[in-house]
C-alpha cells in the first residue's frame, strides 16, 4: 500500500520561508495526484489552503503557495507569522476515486 | 453560506456500532461528493470514503470496507456515516468534508463540518 510521506516538524524563524513536502514511499508526486494541503491547530478543524498543486483557496494569503519539486508537491510559507504555527496535512488523489492523506508536519515558528 | 453541520458527540462501548450526520446546506446538495475523515487523539487525518448524494454511490478506503456505510437522505440533505463493532481504537474525531463537485476534477475538501468525537469505552 502506498504511504503519503511528510516531514514530521519543522521549524521556522518569524519572517522566514519554509517548505514543506508530500511524496510518495513509491514512485513520484505529479500534478495528476491534485495534492492539496491544509492547515490545523488543535481542536479545530482542518482549513484548506491549497488544492489541485498550487490553487489558492478562497482567504488564503498568498505567502502560501504550491508547487511540484521535484518528485514531492510542495506548500512554501514565504515569510512565516507565528499565526502559521500549526499542523499541516497534505491529500493526493490516487485515483479509482481513492484519497490518501499525510502524516502531516508539526510546523514551528520561533 | 456552505456549510455542514454534524451531530453531537457519542459514547460507545466496544463491539457497538455508531451513526454519525452530516447536514448539508447552502449549495445544490447532489451536485458535490461527500467525504467522511477521521483524526484519533493526537494522530493526524485518515481518509475514510466519499458518498455520491445524486446516486448513493460510495467509495470506502481499503481499510474501512466490511465494517463502514456512508447513506445519505437527500429530502433533508443530509448524510450519515456508520461505523459497526467498534474498537477502542476507533476513538476519534470524525469530520464530514464536502468534496469535488460530480462533474470536476478532484479539487479540495472544503467546507468541514465541526467534527464529532466518538468515544469508545467499557
Amino acid at each position: 500500500q502506498t504511504v503519503v510521506t511528510q516531514e514530521p516538524s519543522f521549524s521556522v524563524s518569524p519572517g522566514g520561508t519554509v517548505t514543506l513536502t508530500c511524496g510518495l514511499s513509491s514512485g513520484s508526486v505529479s500534478t495528476s495526484y491534485y495534492p492539496s494541503w491544509y492547515q490545523q491547530t488543535p481542536g479545530q478543524a482542518p482549513r484548506p489552503l491549497i488544492h489541485s498543486t498550487d490553487v489558492r483557496s478562497s482567504g488564503v494569503p498568498d505567502r502560501f503557495s504550491g508547487s511540484i519539486l521535484g518528485n514531492k508537491a510542495a506548500l512554501t510559507i514565504t515569510g512565516a507569522q507565528a499565526v502559521d504555527e500549526s499542523d499541516y496535512y497534505c491529500v493526493l488523489f490516487m485515483g479509482s476515486g481513492v484519497w490518501v492523506f499525510g502524516g502531516g508536519t508539526k510546523l514551528t515558528v520561533l | 453560506q456552505v456549510q455542514l453541520v454534524q451531530s453531537g458527540a457519542e459514547v460507545k462501548e466496544p463491539g457497538a456500532s455508531v451513526k454519525v450526520s452530516c447536514k448539508a446546506s447552502g449549495y445544490k446538495f447532489t451536485e458535490y461528493y461527500l467525504h467522511w475523515v477521521r483524526q484519533a487523539p493526537g494522530q493526524g487525518l485518515e481518509w475514510m470514503g466519499w458518498i455520491n448524494p445524486n446516486s448513493g454511490g460510495t467509495n470506502y478506503a481499503h481499510k474501512f470496507r466490511g465494517w463502514v456505510t456512508m447513506t445519505r437522505d437527500t429530502s433533508i440533505t443530509t448524510v450519515y456515516m456508520e461505523l459497526t463493532s467498534l474498537k477502542s481504537d476507533d476513538a476519534a474525531v470524525y469530520y464530514c468534508t464536502r468534496g469535488p463537485s460530480l462533474t470536476s476534477h478532484p479539487t479540495a475538501f472544503d467546507p468541514w463540518g465541526q467534527g464529532t468525537l466518538v468515544s469508545v469505552s467499557s
